[in-house]
């Protein structure tokens, strides 16, 4: 039972820099996001997509671009990497069913220096 | 604004030594209410969900409640494996869910 996998797990980057997350998942859950999460504040949700072909832009999206061609892949871009996304980030996936929980992946480690 | 609040930031305890750990809310909808645990290094991991005032869900030493405005975890006599932080979220439909900034509990053998 994989469940969602993100690589990579650990990053540093050079500010200016771009770099793609990878994120999979292997239970046919329509429904993806991408969070942040820093030091005292909540998860914050970045991107999200509701199926294969659709996505949209969440709470913090600028900075970051997604695409989401398959059900079962959901890639993070940073296009000029900047101290301040210096942050983990988190890949979740869900059924889409109201009030269904998320299933997180373990995260990939960003720091831009 | 919608806000959901975690207290405290931090939680010390001995083992066996039960204790609450609060999530209050200021939202325009509530759809639900999500409780995840988070091990360092390591991706949240659901716990429960509640949907409605006065529901209540168990597992193992855990125990969730839901009045309108905020949610209990209460841990009974817990064991150093529940070190972790706990994190509240709530759902308001469509694609929106909030998170607090969990509570970080340490059980001390």
């Amino acid at each position: 039972n994989a469940g969602v996998t993100q690589t990579p797990k650990f990053q540093v980057l050079k500010t200016g820099q771009s770099m793609t997350l990878q994120c999979a998942q292997d239970m046919n859950h329509e429904y993806m996001s991408w969070y942040r999460q820093d030091p005292g504040m909540g998860l914050r949700l970045i991107h999200y997509s509701v199926g294969a072909g659709i996505t949209d832009q969440g709470e913090v999206p600028n900075g970051y671009n997604v695409s989401r061609s398959t059900t079962e892949d959901f890639p993070l871009r940073l296009l000029s990497a900047a101290p301040s996304q210096t942050s983990v980030y988190f890949c979740a996936s869900s059924s889409g069913r109201v009030g269904a929980p998320q299933h997180f992946g373990d995260g990939t480690r960003l720091s831009i220096l | 604004e919608d806000q959901v609040t975690q207290s405290p930031e931090a939680l010390r305890l001995q083992e066996g030594e039960s204790s609450s750990l609060n999530c209050s809310y200021t939202v325009s909808g509530l759809r639900g209410l999500f409780w995840y645990r988070q091990d360092p290094g390591k991706g949240p991991e659901f716990l429960f969900t509640l949907y409605s005032a006065g529901e209540e869900k168990e597992k193992e030493r855990l125990k969730a409640t839901l009045t309108k405005k905020e949610s209990f975890l209460h841990i009974t006599a817990p064991k150093p494996e529940d070190s972790a932080t706990y994190l509240c979220a709530v759902y308001t439909g469509g694609f929106k869910t909030i998170f607090g900034a969990g509570t970080r509990l340490f059980v001390k053998a």
